[in-house]
């Protein structure tokens, strides 16, 4: 069965650094998908990054980029040069059988950031 | 292009009492999905539909909950009768059956209906 694990509750990070918030799966399925989102504390999920398990090249857009290790099974997310608004709940998510669009998306518990001044 | 509309955005009841939210998805958006997100938790899925069939329905409490998409189009969520343990953010989100390359099928949320079960 699929399983997305997120072991860090909570981080706190100096404005302008650089964080990695940590995602490991588990699945059976050759062809998946990864997704990270943001949920600011107004309750919206923002999605963020893809990377789907065939592609070659580490995801990025912007300041996020994911650091896809395939054999760890890990997808962790790196913001760059981080910023007061970067603080919210970040979930890691994935989609088994990434080619159906009738596949479903389970969620990990989640990371909270919160990024001082 | 629109967003995914749900209402009400906030709604306390007793529990025992019924309930119901709407979701309407973006335009073109063939599959649905509820999910329940208690505070402190990932989002889980309750059900999904593509077009007005059920995909998926395996962790929606029967007993107490239903969910029905007609027309393909709009979807309703109802509890009845509510626990206290239904306190949660209930989130629709929708997307594409159209294989978008690199993005497979990323879903589209709504803003979300807090319910507080008192």
């Amino acid at each position: 069965a699929q399983k997305i694990t997120q072991t860090q509750p909570g981080m706190f990070v100096q404005e302008k650094e650089a964080v990695t918030l940590d995602c490991t799966y588990d699945t059976s399925d050759p062809s998946y998908g990864l997704f990270w989102y943001k949920q600011p504390s107004s309750g919206e999920m923002i999605f963020l990054i893809y990377q789907g398990s065939y592609d070659q090249q580490n995801a990025t857009e912007g300041r996020y980029s994911l650091n896809f290790q395939k054999a760890r099974k890990s997808a962790n997310l790196v913001i760059s040069a981080s910023q007061l608004g970067d603080s919210a709940m970040y979930f890691c998510a994935m989609r088994e059988s990434s080619y159906s669009s009738a596949s479903k998306i389970i969620f990990g518990s989640g990371t909270r950031l919160s990024i001082r001044p | 292009e629109a967003g995914v509309a749900q209402s009400p955005r906030y709604k306390i009841i007793e529990k025992r009492q019924s309930v119901a939210f709407w979701c309407n998805p973006i335009s073109g958006h063939a599959t649905l999905y509820w999910y329940q997100q208690i505070l402190g938790q990932g989002p889980k899925l309750l059900i999904q539909f593509q077009n007005n069939g059920v995909v998926d329905d395996s962790q929606l409490p029967k007993d107490r909950f239903s969910a029905e998409r007609l027309k393909g189009v709009d979807s309703t969520l109802k509890i009845q009768p509510a626990k206290l343990e239904d306190s949660a953010v209930y989130l629709c989100a929708s997307s594409s059956t159209t294989f978008s390359g690199g993005k497979s099928y990323e879903q589209y949320f709504g803003p979300g209906t807090r319910l507080t079960v008192t």
